[in-house]
């Protein structure tokens, strides 16, 4: 089956600091791709729609400038948690639209967050 | 936001019963899809289900969905304790929004 990668899996830095994660479909192609964030013991929760080669559309409480997204080729979207704080701890997971269906999604296996 | 509702939150069951998960979500659908997901982990794929389907069979696994409704509902049955994880449903229209979750325990 289709295969999502995200690096890193884990990533935990300082506060103030700026974290880019990266997400990967492997053998596909992906014109859409969404971020989710999952909170401990909580569902996961639509962030962002990443279109390749234009802006993101993000969802109603969510800080654009904060999480910046860039989906610059078919294959590739990256998240960036810009001057990251505790509260940004959290476990974020991508999917991956494959490109000319409109219901076959693909997730990532997560990136686990934490900002000391 | 979340598309839906999940019930119960949580449930615990002894190895060998069955497990019943409902799901009900708010908007139009272009299909369901239920998930598994073990603490700290992935989201694993069960099933998935379309607007025009109304049950759907993946080994032990039972989905039915009820457009009129606007709900599912997940039957594992002969449950065992690797069952034990969070199950989500997800509604696809665009995009996928996640409802709340059911915690399942099965006690060996």
């Amino acid at each position: 089956g289709a295969v999502v990668s995200q690096h890193p899996s884990r990533v935990i830095c300082k506060s103030g600091t700026s974290v880019k994660i990266e997400c990967r479909s492997l053998d596909f192609q992906a014109t859409t791709m969404f971020w989710y964030r999952q909170f401990p013991k909580q569902s996961l929760m639509l962030m962002a729609t990443s279109n390749e080669g234009s802006k993101a559309t993000y969802e109603q409480g969510v800080e654009k400038d904060k999480f910046l997204i860039n989906h610059a080729s078919l294959t590739l979207s990256t998240l960036t948690v810009t001057s990251a704080h505790p509260e940004d701890s959290s476990f974020y997971i991508c999917s991956a639209l494959l490109a000319g269906s409109t219901d076959t999604q693909y997730f990532g296996p997560g990136t686990r967050l934490t900002v000391l | 936001s979340q598309q839906g509702e999940e019930d119960p939150q949580a449930l615990s069951i002894q190895e060998g019963e069955n497990a019943t998960m409902n799901c009900s979500y708010k908007t139009s659908i272009n299909n369901l899809q239920w998930y598994r997901q073990n603490s700290g982990r992935g989201l694993v794929h069960l099933i998935l289900i379309r607007s025009n389907e109304r049950e759907k069979h993946s080994g032990r696994l039972r989905v039915t969905l009820d457009t009129s409704k606007k709900s599912s509902s997940l039957l594992i049955t002969a449950s065992r304790a690797a069952d034990t994880a969070s199950y989500f449903c997800a509604t696809f229209n665009n995009d996928m929004r996640f409802g709340a979750g059911t915690r399942l325990t099965v006690k060996p």
